[in-house]
C-alpha cells in the first residue's frame, strides 16, 4: 500500500530562520510529487510537480527537491505569511490507474 | 482562468437529513475528486470522477455517492447524515486519469447538528 508521511507535524519558526520539511514515501512506481498550501478553511493551492530524483523546482522562498525516498520543501527566510500547513502527494501507478495519495501535512507557524 | 468552484460555502443539515454538494472543475479538466477534511485533519479519498464514470472511491460507507455531468461538473450527495460527517468538502479536478496535479475548489463546509 502507498503510503506518505511528513515530518514535522508542526513547525514554529522565528522570522528569517530557514528550515526543511520532509516528504518519505513508500509507492510503486512513483508518476510524480506534489507540494501544496493550504491556509486553515481553505483549499489547498498548489505549489510544485517532481517527477524524478534530482529534479528541483523554486517559487520565491520555497524551494523542493526529490530523491528517490523522500521530498523537501525547503523555506529561506521565511516571512509570517509563509504560515500555512504544507502537503505533500505522491501520484503511483496502481491497478490500471493513476492513484494519488496524500501526506497528513506539516502545518508552519511563522512568528514575527 | 477559472478556477474549480463549489456551492454552498456553507451547509446546516440535522442528523438524519441528505446534503448535496456542486463541484465544477476547471474548464477543459475531466476528472473530479472529491475529499473530507475534518477539524485538525488530513484529507480523505471519498470519490474520483472522469468522463461521467465513478472510477475509484474510498473507505467510506454507500451514503456517500455522487455523480459526475456531460460537462464534468459533479454532486456530492450525503444521506442519513449524522454528527461526524461535520467536514470541509473539498473538490479538486484535473486534466484526467494521466494528469497528477489536482486543482481544489474553496470548499463546502458541512455541519450537522
Amino acid at each position: 500500500e502507498d503510503q506518505v508521511t511528513q515530518s514535522p507535524e508542526a513547525l514554529r519558526l522565528q522570522e528569517g530562520e530557514s528550515s526543511s520539511l520532509n516528504c518519505s514515501y513508500t509507492v510503486s512506481g512513483l508518476r510524480g510529487l506534489f507540494w501544496y498550501r493550504q491556509d486553515p478553511g481553505k483549499g489547498p493551492e498548489f505549489l510544485f510537480t517532481l517527477y524524478s530524483a534530482g529534479e528541483e523546482k523554486e517559487k520565491e522562498r520555497l524551494k523542493a527537491t526529490l530523491t528517490k525516498k523522500e521530498s523537501f520543501l525547503h523555506i529561506t527566510a521565511p516571512k509570517p505569511e509563509d504560515s500555512a500547513t504544507y502537503l505533500c502527494a505522491v501520484q503511483a501507478h496502481s491497478g490500471g490507474y493513476q492513484k494519488v495519495t496524500f501526506g497528513t501535512g506539516t502545518k508552519l507557524q511563522v512568528i514575527p | 482562468e477559472a478556477g474549480v468552484t463549489q456551492s454552498p460555502t456553507h451547509l446546516i443539515k440535522t442528523r438524519g437529513q441528505q446534503a448535496t454538494l456542486r463541484c465544477s472543475p476547471i474548464s477543459g479538466h475531466t476528472s473530479v475528486y472529491w475529499y473530507q477534511q475534518a477539524l485538525g485533519l488530513g484529507l480523505q479519498f471519498l470519490l474520483w470522477y472522469d468522463e461521467g464514470e465513478e472510477r475509484n472511491r474510498g473507505n467510506f460507507p454507500p451514503r456517500f455517492s455522487g455523480r459526475q455531468f456531460p460537462n464534468y461538473s459533479s454532486e456530492l450527495n450525503v444521506n442519513a447524515l449524522e454528527l461526524e460527517d461535520s467536514a470541509l468538502y473539498l473538490c479538486a479536478s484535473s486534466g484526467g486519469p494521466g494528469a497528477g496535479e489536482q486543482f481544489f475548489g474553496p470548499g463546502t463546509r458541512l455541519t450537522v447538528l
